[in-house]
């Protein structure tokens, strides 16, 4: 099982500020077969990024993927109020079908 | 748009069982395979279980097999998830999700707002 490691736990950042947000995995994820999601208090979690550079349907182009092999990061270019969450990366691909990083909470300074 | 409705969620006795179902509008269920996904109070996400457009085969996560079932209904566009010997460890919000594609796990395109279970005596 292809496990997933998020860091930092909580990055404390102003708005206007970049974040950069890590996901490390055990073993290489194939194909960059990795996503990552945004989760508001109370609200379902919501696709970002998926194949791990490609945005998803409305999603703001200041949110970008990158990384492959075992390395991903998320960037969000210039945090917006409404940016403050917590983000997850996922792989697909491998077996078992799917794992969630630990996620990383992006809370306001 | 997308819909997904989950419902059924409530408190349960520790070995006791329920059942989700989660209702979709919005796009052609029977072309996309369709996933149960979990989250324990102040946890992260654990996916729980998938299964193909056509409810041909199913996987599920080592911590429900043998317990849960996950299941659809095409005509009615739904989907289910059958939870028996529910333990403690099973409290959590349970999300459906929908995938990109319609025979193999990728990732969750559209969630629903989640329904919460709760073992407890």
């Amino acid at each position: 099982e292809i496990v997933l490691t998020q860091s930092p736990g909580t990055l404390s950042l102003s708005p206007g500020e970049r974040a950069t947000l890590s996901c490390r995995a055990s073993q290489s994820v194939s194909s960059s077969y990795l996503a990552w999601y945004q989760q508001k208090p109370g609200q379902a979690p919501r696709l970002l990024i998926y194949g791990a550079s490609s945005r998803a349907t409305g999603i703001p182009d200041r949110f970008s993927g990158s990384g492959s092999g075992t390395d991903f990061t998320l960037t969000i270019s210039r945090l917006e109020p409404e940016d403050f969450a917590v983000y997850y990366c996922q792989q697909y691909g491998s077996s078992p079908p799917a794992t969630f990083g630990g996620g990383t909470k992006v809370e306001i300074k | 748009q997308v819909q997904l409705v989950e419902s059924g969620g409530g408190v349960v006795q520790p070995g006791g069982s329920l059942r989700l179902s989660c209702a979709t509008s919005g796009f052609t269920f029977t072309n996309y395979g369709m996933h149960w996904v979990r989250q324990a109070p102040g946890k992260g996400l654990e996916w729980v279980a998938f299964i193909r457009y056509d409810g041909s085969n199913e996987y599920y996560a080592d911590s429900v097999k043998g317990r849960f079932t996950i299941s659809r209904d095409n005509s009615k566009n739904t989907l289910y998830l059958q939870m028996n010997s529910l333990r403690a460890e099973d409290t959590a919000v349970y999300y459906c999700a929908k995938d990109q594609m319609a025979t193999t796990t990728t990732f969750f395109d559209c969630w629903g707002q989640g329904t919460l279970v709760t073992v407890s005596s």
